[in-house]
């Protein structure tokens, strides 16, 4: 059964810097892999969506790379900005029926002003 | 082009009542997939729907069931509530081109159980 993690489970960083985001997923066979942010008590906002075929894709300060082989992804910030504050999610699309789609639980990301 | 839109956004019940909740997908979207989030277990996936008809279902008890519409507005319905089933209930809604299935989500029901 698909299991998806996200380290760490929560992260603070001077506005500014460059961060990364850590997703790794146990099964391999999957179509796509998502990330989103969710603010609190709203609903997810999708950020990139990566293709099994594909290595990487970019969307302003944003990129997110994938890794099927190892089972990683990994969403880098460019330049943290106080908005980017957020819980970041992680979703892979499974090829298994029953699951469809897996989250991992978020890093809770902090930029401090 | 507007996005998935759910109400209400809030409901308080009590333990033993049913409860209905409403999703519209973004116009031409024709799959509409359910989630439950709680702080203990997070995201989980409930069931999808496309064309009027259940295409996947998680590992949910019978009590949660859904349905959706010609026009492809989805409902979800949970009968004999249990404190239990307090959490954020997310729908999210996608093209569905093959494997390309980026998925859209509303801003969620917030659904207390007392």
């Amino acid at each position: 059964k698909q299991e998806v993690t996200q380290i760490p489970a929560a992260l603070s960083v001077p506005e500014g810097e460059n961060l990364v985001l850590n997703c790794s997923f146990t099964d391999s066979a999957i179509y796509n892999l998502q990330w989103f942010r969710q603010d609190p008590g709203k609903g997810l906002t999708s950020l990139l969506l990566i293709q099994s075929s594909q290595r990487e894709q970019t969307s302003g300060r944003l990129n997110a790379s994938l890794d099927k082989s190892s089972g990683r992804s990994t969403l880098y910030i460019a330049a943290s900005q106080p908005g980017d504050s957020a819980t970041y999610l992680c979703a892979v699309s499974t090829m298994n029926r029953d699951d469809k789609i897996i989250f991992g639980k978020g890093t809770r990301l902090h930029i401090l002003p | 082009k507007a996005g998935v839109t759910q109400t209400p956004r809030y409901l308080i019940k009590t333990r033993g009542q049913q409860v209905t909740l409403s999703c519209s997908p973004i116009s031409g979207h024709r799959s509409v997939s359910w989630y439950q989030q709680t702080p203990g277990q997070g995201l989980q996936f409930l069931f999808e729907y496309f064309s009027e008809t259940q295409r996947n279902k998680g590992n949910f008890p019978g009590r949660f069931s859904g349905r959706q519409f010609s026009n492809s507005r989805s409902e979800m319905n949970v009968s004999t509530l249990e404190l239990g089933d307090s959490a954020l209930y997310l729908c999210a809604s996608s093209l569905d081109r093959g494997d390309y299935n980026e998925q859209f989500f509303g801003p969620g029901t917030r659904l207390t159980v007392l």
